[in-house]
């Protein structure tokens, strides 16, 4: 059974920093394409990263790109969001998902999310 | 531009056909997911590549796409499929990107 467990969320000030990481079991992590989206309270869904199965291509929302870096560590079974000079805009509930095989961009499996509060 | 655009809600009854549609100008040079969000819980994948459904998704769950718009129906919408559901497509790289979501209310 495939599994994503988020953790890292916090109560940040603005301009912070926060790392955000992933785990997950039942799949070869190097098989498949990865991606953050987060939603913001009562809001829609905003595609953050995502990262190519082999970690080699990384891509941003326009919002989040040279703030934002995503990884990915194979021998962890990790995903990695380092958030950087946060502002209040980037409060939203964060969710790690896995892509389907290769570098499709869609995503069939979810984890339940980590929030992020950035406030002073 | 690359915004999908869906409308806020859509009701029907019990058994009735639900139909979301999103529209942008990435159709059809690129490929509609869609995802269905309960209340409270992460996202589900309930459609990709325009038409295909994942193992598990149940029959009535459909789509299609034509011109510049994709749709997905839900035929003999069931109390169980309320929720917001969420097309996606991608722009020149594969970070997805997402309509504003339709708020589906079955009753």
């Amino acid at each position: 059974e495939v599994q994503l467990v988020e953790s890292g969320g916090d109560l940040v000030q603005p301009g912070g920093s926060l790392r955000l990481s992933c785990v997950f079991s039942g799949f070869t992590f190097k098989t498949y394409a990865m991606t953050w989206v987060r939603q913001a309270p009562g809001k829609g869904l905003e595609g953050v990263s995502f990262i190519s199965a082999s970690g080699t291509n990384t891509y941003y929302a326009d919002s989040v790109r040279g703030r934002f870096t995503i990884s990915r560590d194979s021998s962890k079974n990790t995903l990695y969001l380092q958030m950087s000079s946060l502002r209040a805009e980037d409060t939203a509930v964060y969710y790690c998902a896995k892509g389907a095989l290769g570098d499709y961009p869609y995503f069939d499996s979810w984890g339940q999310g980590t929030l992020v509060t950035v406030s002073s | 531009s690359y915004e999908l655009t869906q409308p806020p809600s859509v009701s029907v009854s019990p058994g009735q056909t639900a139909r979301i549609t999103c529209s942008g100008d990435a159709f059809p040079k690129k490929y509609a997911y869609w995802y269905q969000q309960k209340s409270g819980q992460a996202p589900v994948l309930v459609l990709y590549e325009d038409t295909r459904r994942p193992s598990g998704i149940p029959e009535r769950f459909s789509g299609s796409s034509s011109g510049t718009t994709a749709t997905l129906t839900i035929s003999g919408a069931q109390v169980e499929d309320e929720a917001d559901y969420y097309c996606s497509s991608t722009d020149n790289t594969p970070n997805p990107r997402f309509g504003g979501g339709t708020k589906l209310t079955v009753l």
